[in-house]
């Protein structure tokens, strides 16, 4: 079963930031958020993942609330091609390393 | 670097019929997982393999579903027979390694889109 909730849709408009919540309110100690997406007739793409700083790379920010129970995927200036459906998992370690997706959130963005 | 590769990328099939999917996962990577997607719903891990041996194989329905990875590179996942409910994508992802600390990333494949009539 996923332990995350996500909205199941989003939208946005074209440059601007991209804001998608995760409640993981079970999450423990030794568990990752990790985000993957999934643009239509495509197989899933890892985006970021996090155990409880805050992370940056070239495709996000994955913003960690300090009690680790929800998490915020920041897609900073929005494209046409980030529409997707967007997965947000939490996953173990060592022994438990196993994807999870729930339904995810599908983001449109708007030109 | 090549991606994951997986054939064929669509087929049809009647009910009772058997089939096979076939996936060659990127070159080093020791853990192969075949996915089941069926549509609106995320990816559902099907078998998860590491060199050759199965690690996980929980979610399987092994009275129709088998799948093997023979030499621990490519990997078949056959349906024999299938039903109705088999109509989805199935997925095959590939990692260096499963599990080390924290970071794994999965890298997919385009999925063979699956009907059953």
């Amino acid at each position: 079963d996923a332990k995350t909730t996500q909205p199941p849709s989003m939208d946005c408009a074209e440059g601007r930031a991209a804001n998608l919540p995760c409640n993981h309110s079970t999450i423990s100690g030794n568990e990752y958020v990790y985000w993957y997406r999934q643009i239509h007739s495509q197989g899933p793409q890892y985006i970021i993942h996090g155990l409880k700083n805050n992370e940056t790379n070239e495709m996000a920010s994955l913003i960690i609330t300090e009690d680790r129970k929800s998490s915020t995927l920041i897609l900073p200036h929005a494209t046409l091609r980030d529409t997707a459906v967007y997965y947000c998992i939490v996953r173990g370690d060592f022994g438990n390393e196993k994807l999870t997706f729930g339904t995810g959130t599908r983001l449109t963005i708007i030109p | 670097e090549a991606g994951v590769a997986q054939s064929p990328r669509y087929k049809i099939i009647e009910k009772r019929q058997s089939v096979a999917f076939w996936c060659n996962p990127i070159s080093g990577h020791a853990t192969l997982y075949w996915y089941q997607q069926i549509l609106g719903q995320g990816p559902k891990l099907l078998i998860q393999f590491q060199n050759n041996g199965v690690v996980d194989d929980s979610q399987l329905p092994k009275d129709r579903f088998s799948a093997e990875r023979l030499k621990g590179v490519d990997s078949t996942l056959k349906i024999q027979p299938a039903k109705l409910e088999d109509s989805a994508v199935y997925l095959c992802a590939s990692s260096i390694i499963a599990g080390g600390l924290g970071y794994n990333e999965q890298f997919f494949g385009p999925g063979t889109r699956l009907t059953v009539l």
